[in-house]
């Protein structure tokens, strides 16, 4: 398979626990997101990467969240100090360099209990 | 976040009808995609648009860039139960170092009765 992978696919953890997601993109594809979604909504942007660097954060990525991409491949999803409010599905998309194409992984869920 | 303007929140059809639903926007767009969701997966893209006035097929699916790139159909034909899942619209920004987020719809619930 090589689409977009993501671990864990499901998380549970309790509130005040820190999680990480890690994404594997498509290869070669060199821009890298994260999007979250909650139940009834469409996917929401959280960050972007071009090689390793990130080049936006949305508001939504409140302090609490950091994602990094080290050595412009695979990617993490931090989140420290887990709140009930951060349970989602945590998705990880990849883009080729001369693509408008973007396409995403299964997803991590989130539950925090 | 900003989010587009999806139609019909949800339908519920017999197999074999077709099947429209639709997005618009208050800003334009240089490119819209439609992605299908199956509960607990991430969305699988099925038909791309890059151009306005742009009419592309993907077998039973069919999908529209409109005129005047704030607004964008998809319609499948002869539906089957395996169609059944969440539709949703995204589209891309025109400019301004934003062309590469998306901004989604909050999806079409699809329900097929066999």
């Amino acid at each position: 398979d090589t689409g977009v992978s993501q671990d864990p696919r499901h998380k549970i953890t309790k509130r005040g626990q820190n999680v990480t997601f890690r994404c594997d993109p498509i290869s070669e594809h060199n821009r890298l997101y994260w999007y979250r979604q909650t139940l009834g909504q469409g996917p929401e942007f959280l960050t972007y990467f071009q090689n390793e660097a990130q080049l936006e954060k949305s508001r939504l990525l409140s302090d609490r969240f950091s994602a990094e991409r080290p050595k412009g491949s695979f990617s993490t999803l931090e989140i420290q100090r887990t709140e009930q409010g951060d349970s989602a599905m945590y998705l990880c998309a990849s883009r080729e360099v001369f693509g408008n194409t973007i396409y995403f992984g299964e997803g991590s869920w989130l539950t925090v209990v | 976040g900003q989010q587009l303007n999806q139609s019909p929140q949800s339908m519920f059809i017999q197999e074999g009808e077709d099947v429209s639903m639709n997005c618009t926007s208050s800003s334009i767009f240089n490119t819209w995609l439609w992605y299908k969701q199956d509960p607990g997966e991430g969305p699988v893209l099925l038909i791309a648009l890059y151009k306005a006035g742009e009419l592309t097929s993907n077998g039973r699916l069919t999908a529209q860039f409109g005129i005047t790139r704030k607004d964008s159909f998809l319609n499948i034909s002869a539906s089957i139960p395996s169609d059944v899942g969440i539709y949703f619209c995204a589209g891309q920004p025109n400019s301004g170092g934003s062309n590469y987020k998306l901004t989604f719809g909050k999806g079409t619930l699809l329900t097929v009765n066999p």
